[in-house]
């Protein structure tokens, strides 16, 4: 069956602008989960959404990042005035939750942003 | 601040012998800790995990070891293959979603 996507594919984009990032989620999932991955780096908890509610939006940088999942499907994570510094590849995971718990994330290929 | 130490960064090993990864981790409250492979381009996948109730887990080539008094876990890949030429990373988490991942170690197995 499909994966999580993720589009674009990649971004390129010019410091200060406003950029959107999509991800697709496993049908059925309930949970969705952004990261963020700078070159070298393991992946960087964002923001992690159950159903249509974000659950938990303590790893977000800071008020430039917002991300909403208003159905409980599709969920956008938007990041106003752009930075250099916001330039890495934005992940997207999503699960479902199992009777134990132990919720199995399947990652999507992520959206590569470079803010220029 | 990272919660999870992973070394080394980078490996290379010859077709047929053995790679470890090892990861080591302060926060008490982590209780699954799993593995995630990633090839370029591509999203982490889970690779295999365990819970600290249990000191080893075996999927094939691949063999988790856990000592929860050292705070230290590490992956084997037994055998390996040019095809496990990848990053890895590993991960713990004290909730059901909330991965706190290593800096990754990057294999190339040599044919």
């Amino acid at each position: 069956g499909a994966g999580v996507s993720q589009t674009p594919s990649n971004k390129v984009t010019e410091k200060g602008k406003y950029v959107e990032l999509r991800c697709d989620p496993i049908s059925g999932h309930t949970a969705l989960y952004w990261y963020r991955q700078s070159l070298g780096q393991g992946p960087e908890f964002l923001i992690y959404f159950q159903g249509t509610g974000a659950a938990d939006d303590s790893g977000l940088p800071n008020d430039r990042f917002f991300a909403v999942r208003p159905e409980g499907s599709v969920s956008t994570l938007k990041i106003q005035r752009t930075e250099r510094g916001d330039s890495a590849v934005y992940l997207c995971a999503s699960s479902e939750l199992g009777t134990s718990g132990r919720a199995r994330q399947y990652f999507g290929p992520g959206t590569r942003l470079l803010v220029l | 601040q990272q919660q999870v130490k992973q070394s080394p960064q980078s490996l290379i090993v010859q077709k047929g012998g053995i790679s470890i990864i090892n990861c080591a981790y302060e926060n008490t409250a982590f209780d699954y800790f799993p593995w995630y492979q990633q090839f370029p381009g591509k999203g982490p996948a889970l690779l295999i995990a365990i819970r600290p109730d249990v000191s080893e887990k075996k999927e094939g080539r691949f063999t988790i070891s856990f000592n929860k008094s050292a705070k230290q876990f590490s992956l084997h890949i037994m055998d390996s293959q040019p095809g496990d030429s990848a990053t890895y990373f590993c991960a713990a988490t004290s909730r059901d979603y909330k991965l706190s991942f290593g800096a990754g170690t990057t294999v190339t197995v040599r044919a």
